[in-house]
């Protein structure tokens, strides 16, 4: 069983849908959890930073944080073109050693 | 402030021979960690620097070497070059260990 499992995909919505983007995690001692986006032949780019469960939301971003379920989200609300990409998730324990998730390939179709 | 900058883009290697991934940051950061991404696996971890002279291995370090003899540089070596060494590389750089990972743009490396 991988440490981190996300469903790669590919999804493909309509422009202004709402994407919804998930994972789960088997490691009880993860505390910080990101999602990074990553537009075609480039890095990574950090999108959300969350810490303990809840929401965090930055503009049409809302990340959320499930701890007793082991599962994280990210929403993306009236989605655009520009916003097609593949969306890692991301979460360490108290070191610098982050578990990547597979990522997820968003297609946002004008 | 360029970030983190990664040379060469792109490289194909043969079978057994040697090369070397650059990677400089200009942000002053002391965390530097090389990466590598295979297709729906995710990135995984092969090397990490805390400071200028101390380097560790990652999940992946078989077949890999690093040095960090200043703060802003971190080349990862490939001694005997392999088939499964293919892949794309990401160097990046953080603060602190707490801190946000910034990314290089990548190399992608194919060995035949």
């Amino acid at each position: 069983q991988k440490e981190v499992e996300q469903d790669p995909g590919p999804l493909s919505v309509p422009e202004g849908a709402i994407v919804s983007l998930n994972c789960t995690y088997s490691n009880s001692a993860f505390q910080y959890f990101m999602w990074y986006r990553q537009y075609s032949r480039k890095g990574p780019e950090l999108l959300m930073y969350t810490y303990s469960s809840g929401n965090k939301e930055d503009g049409r971003f809302t990340a959320q944080v499930d701890k007793s379920s082991k599962y994280i989200s990210l929403f993306i609300r009236d989605s655009q073109p520009s916003d097609s990409a593949t969306y890692l998730c991301a979460m360490t324990t108290n070191d610098y050693k982050l578990s990547f998730g597979a990522g997820t390939t968003v297609t946002v179709r004008a | 402030n360029a970030g983190v900058t990664q040379t060469p883009k792109f490289r194909i290697l043969k079978i057994g021979q040697s090369m070397t991934l650059q990677c400089t940051q200009d942000m002053n950061h002391n965390y530097m960690y090389w990466y590598r991404q295979d297709p729906g696996m995710g990135l995984k971890l092969i090397y990490y620097s805390v400071g200028a002279g101390i380097t560790d291995k990652g999940e992946v370090p078989n077949g890999y070497n690093v040095s960090r003899s200043t703060t802003e540089d971190f080349p990862l070596r490939l001694e005997l070059a392999a088939p499964s060494q293919t892949s794309v590389y990401f160097c990046a750089s953080s603060q602190t260990r707490a801190d946000t990972q910034y990314f290089g743009p990548g190399t992608r490396l194919t060995v035949l």
